[in-house]
Order: C-alpha cells, then structure tokens, then sequence
C-alpha cells in the first residue's frame, strides 16, 4: 500500500467512448501528476498539478482532459482516443520542493483502446 | 535539457550473485535527490534506494547501494546477494529542475535473476 490509489486497473474502450481514470492519494501531498508507460518507451510525464493548479501540460492531445478537484484527487478524462494512446497510466504524488522530492505512485490504470 | 540515462536496456545475474546497473543524468540543481525505483511484473512503482547529492556518503539500503560520482553525474545500483524477487525493471530518477519536485526517468534496465 503506497497511500496512492488508482481505479479503475484495467480498462478497455472504443475510439468514441468517453471514460475517466481517478487518482486519490490520502499522503497530504501537494502535487500530482500523471505519466504515461508504453512499450519500449521512457516513461512520459504527461500534466504536474500544484496545489490543484495545473502547471505543466507535456504537449499532451487535448483527447486527454486532466482535473484536479482538490489536493488529494486528480482525473484523466479520455475521449475519442486512438489505439497509440493504449498503455498504462500511472498516478504519482509528491512533496512539492526544490531538488526533487520521491514520488509515490499508484498500481496503473493498464488502458486498451480497440 | 533535464536527462537521464541507463545505457544497459537488459542484465541478468544469477541468485546470490552481485550486479552493478549503471546511470547517469544532467541537472542544472546543486542541491537534489536521486532515486532508483524498482517495477516488478505487478507495475507498481516502488522506490527501492534514494541520494542526497550533497551527502559524501553512498546511500546504503539493505542489499542495495549506489555509487555517487557527482562530479561524473553517475548513480549506479548495485544489488548485492541478488534474489529472484529482485528480478524487476529498475529506473533511475533525477530532478526536473524546478520546485515542483518532479522527476525525470531513465528508460529502465530489466534485471532477471536466474535461480
């Protein structure tokens, strides 16, 4: 248990569904982010959220739709994906500081697109 | 530009044996932490040792330590006594030069440990 939870595990979806991934982290941290882990790929940073402002967008297609409604949860919202974005998604928290700060990550939200 | 490289995309070891997994980064921070996190087949990313740049000492955790070279910028993993529960991909992290605390990823090295 690494105090960042993730749901849902694994989901799959069609090219016009609409779905949503959540985060919730009960670490009292005060920044979030979302990566993304492909195949034979570093991991990407997609969005940092900074005391639920975003501050960093990685050039990511407006398809995916962050949202952070307070510190301790943070939202992907996916429409009319493409079958490249399928990969897992991973949640992290963190301490924001100079220097980096260790981040805590959730289990990953392992998405297919079909 | 913040980056971080492992240069052996894939090791194996036999158990109880030792292996070095090697990194190194760029940061433009004096002051900052280095990481090594461990994924295993679960996915779940978990932080196995961390560095304190400005610590002359070599982070110790276990049967895992790292060699600092700050002056080369290189944070190489070595796993002593090595177990077929360390077979994992490992990740080397750096700082992404702000305040914000995140962290740039190495592109990973997949361990396997033969029995």
């Amino acid at each position: 248990e690494t105090g960042v939870t993730q749901t849902p595990r694994h989901l799959v979806m069609g090219m016009t569904n609409k779905k949503s991934l959540k985060c919730e982290q009960h670490l009292g941290h005060n920044a979030m982010y979302w990566y993304k882990q492909s195949a034979k790929k570093p991991l990407e940073l997609m969005f940092v959220y900074s005391l639920e402002e975003r501050v960093e967008n990685n050039s990511v297609p407006s398809r995916f739709s962050p949202e952070c409604p307070n510190s301790s949860h943070l939202f992907l919202h996916l429409h009319t994906l493409q079958p490249e974005d399928s990969a897992l998604y991973l949640c992290a928290s963190s301490q924001k500081g100079t220097g980096g700060s260790e981040a805590f990550f959730g289990q990953g939200t392992r998405l297919t697109v079909v | 530009a913040q980056t971080v490289t492992q240069s052996q995309p894939e090791m194996s070891v036999q158990e109880a044996e030792t292996v070095t997994l090697s990194c190194t980064y760029d940061t433009s921070e004096n002051n900052y932490y280095l990481f090594w996190y461990k994924q295993p087949p679960s996915r779940q990313m978990i932080l196995v040792i961390r560095q304190e740049a400005y610590k002359q000492q070599n982070a110790t955790e276990n049967r895992f330590s790292v060699n600092f070279q700050k002056a080369a910028k290189s944070f190489s993993l070595k796993i002593s006594d090595s177990q077929l529960g360390d077979t994992a991909m490992y990740f080397c992290a750096a700082p992404g030069g702000s305040t914000l605390g995140r962290l740039y990823f190495g592109r990973g090295t997949q361990l396997t440990v033969w029995p």
